[in-house]
């Protein structure tokens, strides 16, 4: 079936340091989507992306789209305590017919140590 | 812009007891996602609407899970009856399908279900 693997699970770091996450299948994608989750909250939305390629910005936040549509990652600089939470990828599929649907990753807790 | 809106925001119940979870998508939105949200299989999508009318609901458990959206601003998740097991933080997430891009979704700030 169609599945996202997301990595790392789980991530501890400094204040400060840099972050890289990265979601891959084996399906192409149209639609790549990144998304936080805090605690006792439902995700939110960071950056979407939606042509191979693409490199998009949000502040401290870049995600890019795979070149081979079947990968994408995220990356937070200068990580600050507020970016823990749970990052999750998610994108549609060519499989997906054109729906809406969208299919998730596991998800990459991220702590951070003031 | 009001959100998703989903009620109650906990619930507590005792297995056998019928569970109805309520969901109002954002305004103008067309395309409604129930999801269930556990620690063992993350973020599992149980059924969607289009236009109001179910899509897709091979992710609903069994037949005791039941969604309705009588119109474009309110859908009910039903569980019936209630097994501990469902213990689970469910989700309601809307967007504006258009047929092209597939448009974001936009969640709900999620229902604890505790079954005890």
């Amino acid at each position: 079936g169609q599945q996202l693997n997301q990595s790392p699970q789980s991530m501890f770091i400094q204040e400060g340091e840099d972050v890289s996450m990265n979601c891959t299948s084996s399906s192409i994608f149209n639609t790549w989507l990144w998304y936080k989750q805090d605690p006792g909250e439902g995700p939110v939305l960071l950056i979407a992306l939606y042509k191979a390629g693409e490199l998009t910005s949000n502040g401290r936040l870049t995600a890019q789209f795979g070149i081979t549509r079947k990968d994408s990652f995220l990356n937070i600089s200068a990580s600050i305590p507020s970016d823990v939470g749970i990052y999750f990828c998610a994108g549609d599929t060519i499989l997906s017919g054109n729906t809406g649907k969208l299919i998730f990753g596991q998800g990459t807790t991220l702590q951070v140590k003031p | 812009d009001a959100g998703v809106i989903q009620s109650p925001r906990h619930e507590v119940t005792e297995m056998g007891q019928e569970v109805t979870l309520r969901c109002k998508p954002i305004s103008g939105h067309n395309s409604l996602f129930w999801y269930r949200q556990t620690m063992m299989r993350g973020l599992e999508l149980l059924i969607y609407f289009n236009n109001n009318v179910p899509i897709d609901d091979s992710g609903m458990p069994e037949d005791r899970f039941s969604a309705k959206m009588p119109n474009a601003s309110f859908s009910t998740l039903k569980i019936q009856p209630s097994e501990p097991r469902d213990s689970a933080v469910y989700f309601c997430a809307s967007s504006l399908f258009s047929g092209g891009n597939t448009d974001t979704q936009y969640f709900g700030p999620g229902t604890r279900l505790t079954v005890l």
